[in-house]
């Protein structure tokens, strides 16, 4: 089976950086995604790590540890339009991904 | 460039009516599709996912089912509407085939409440 685990709530002020941590438990492995969701919206993709080690997006980078089962989504110079529920998922597994429950990000001036 | 609909946006149905949910991928070929249910404040919940006409798994048994008539057609139904079966209903698509990612596509979802 597959275990995702995310911190419910993170709050931080806009300018700054946030770091989202997802820890993994998993019977298989091809690799770690990352959507954002904004209230009310569908979730879209920013990022997937398949190997060890940091990808850098613009002001979003995704860090992956497959041997401690762990990832990070660091968010830099917070914007207000940042506000919104960050999903970590690992698959595929026969063709699926795994959600977990989500980090919700508030953003405040 | 590839776009994913999903009709009707929003829903209100009366518990015990049926429903029929329908997704439709534009731009690509052969894409795996995907059903998926958010209740309010909660995660994604995989429902249905298929990799050609026809095949359809499901994950989670209930009284819903998924059926792919074409290629880029994926449509969710039910015969008899449950209140617990409101909540936000996401399509989505991925690539098939060696060598993707696997990345999913989200449509923007039909939110359905049952009365």
């Amino acid at each position: 089976g597959q275990n995702i685990d995310q911190p419910t709530e993170m709050t931080a002020t806009e300018g700054a950086i946030v770091q989202i941590n997802c820890t993994y438990q998993t019977s298989g492995f091809n690799g770690l995604f990352w959507y954002q969701q904004h209230a009310g919206e569908a979730p879209t993709f920013l990022s997937y790590n398949v190997l060890d080690g940091l990808e850098e997006k613009g002001r979003f980078s995704s860090f992956l540890s497959r041997s401690k089962g762990y990832s990070y989504l660091l968010l830099k110079e917070l914007q207000m339009k940042d506000s919104a529920s960050y999903l970590c998922a690992v698959g595929p597994r026969d063709y699926k991904l795994s959600f977990g429950a989500g980090t919700t990000v508030t953003v405040r001036a | 460039s590839q776009t994913i609909h999903q009709w009707p946006a929003t829903l209100v149905q009366p518990v015990g009516s049926p429903l029929s949910l329908e997704c439709t991928v534009e731009g690509t070929s052969n894409p795996n599709l995907y059903w998926y249910r958010q209740a309010a404040g909660r995660g994604l919940q995989l429902l249905f996912y298929s990799v050609g006409i026809g095949q359809i798994s499901s994950e989670v048994p209930q009284n819903l089912s998924a059926s792919r008539p074409q290629d880029r057609q994926f449509i969710l139904s039910s015969k008899k509407l449950l209140l617990s079966d409101s909540g936000f209903y996401l399509c989505a698509w991925s690539r098939l085939g060696r060598g993707t990612s696997y990345e999913q596509y989200f449509g923007p979802g039909t939110r359905l409440t049952v009365t």
